[in-house]
């Protein structure tokens, strides 16, 4: 089956610095991997999407890799800040594409 | 982006009960999806409702427990049916989005269930 994992379950770090999250996962590299924010109590948000022959996306202070030799994808928000503190979820395309299977997602605290 | 309407917000449901979960979308989509996240848990696809058809289930999810039903092409139910504390979870409705060109899922808010 294809799966996709976050290995951080929680991720703390001091504000202005970069906070990268890993995303792993298994057989096929899928066509594109897309990530989320979730904040509490509310659904996740689309955040940025990156396609199998892009190496890198960017917007604003977020910036997403993708290598599909280490079937892996990071995510990285540069000069953090509070407000950045959230739960970030990524995504791959599963059952012919038609639908979405999530990660456990990374909870990232941004301290002041 | 499509705007989705989740009701209700939350709910406290007594053990053995069921409660249906509405979701309105502001324009026509062909799939919506409904999604479980339990706490602390990631999001879980529990079926995708077709209108004019069956709803198709994940693994693990079977109609009798999670009836759903797709009227017309802007509004879902679904039903959490005979109620247990493990059910207690928040529901999300997504639909397919376009955005910069990819399609991307956008959610309702959730409702949040706590079953006693």
């Amino acid at each position: 089956s294809q799966k996709i994992e976050q290995n951080s379950e929680a991720l703390n770090i001091q504000e202005g610095k970069t906070a990268t999250l890993t995303c792993n996962y298994t057989n096929y590299s899928p066509a594109y991997l897309q990530w989320y924010r979730q904040d509490p109590g509310r659904g996740p948000v689309f955040l940025l999407l990156i396609r199998e022959n892009e190496k890198e996306k960017r917007k604003e202070r977020l910036k997403v890799t993708f290598d599909t030799t280490l079937k892996q994808s990071l995510f990285h928000i540069t000069a953090s800040q509070p407000a950045d503190s959230a739960t970030y979820l990524c995504a791959r395309p599963s059952g012919s594409a038609r639908q979405l299977t999530f990660g456990s997602g990374t909870q990232l605290t941004v301290l002041p | 982006s499509a705007v989705i309407s989740q009701k209700p917000s939350r709910d406290i449901c007594q053990r053995g009960t069921s409660l249906t979960i509405q979701c309105q979308v502001d324009s026509q989509v062909t799939m919506m999806f409904w999604y479980r996240q339990q706490p602390g848990q990631s999001l879980t696809l529990i079926a995708t409702a077709n209108q004019g058809s069956e709803a198709t289930y994940e693994s693990g999810f079977v109609i009798d427990k999670f009836p759903i039903s797709r009227p017309n092409l802007t509004f879902s139910t679904l039903t959490v049916s005979n109620m247990s504390p493990e059910d207690s979870s928040i529901y999300l409705c997504s639909v397919w989005d376009r955005e910069s060109g990819a399609n991307v899922l956008t959610f309702g808010a959730g409702s949040r269930l706590t079953v006693l």
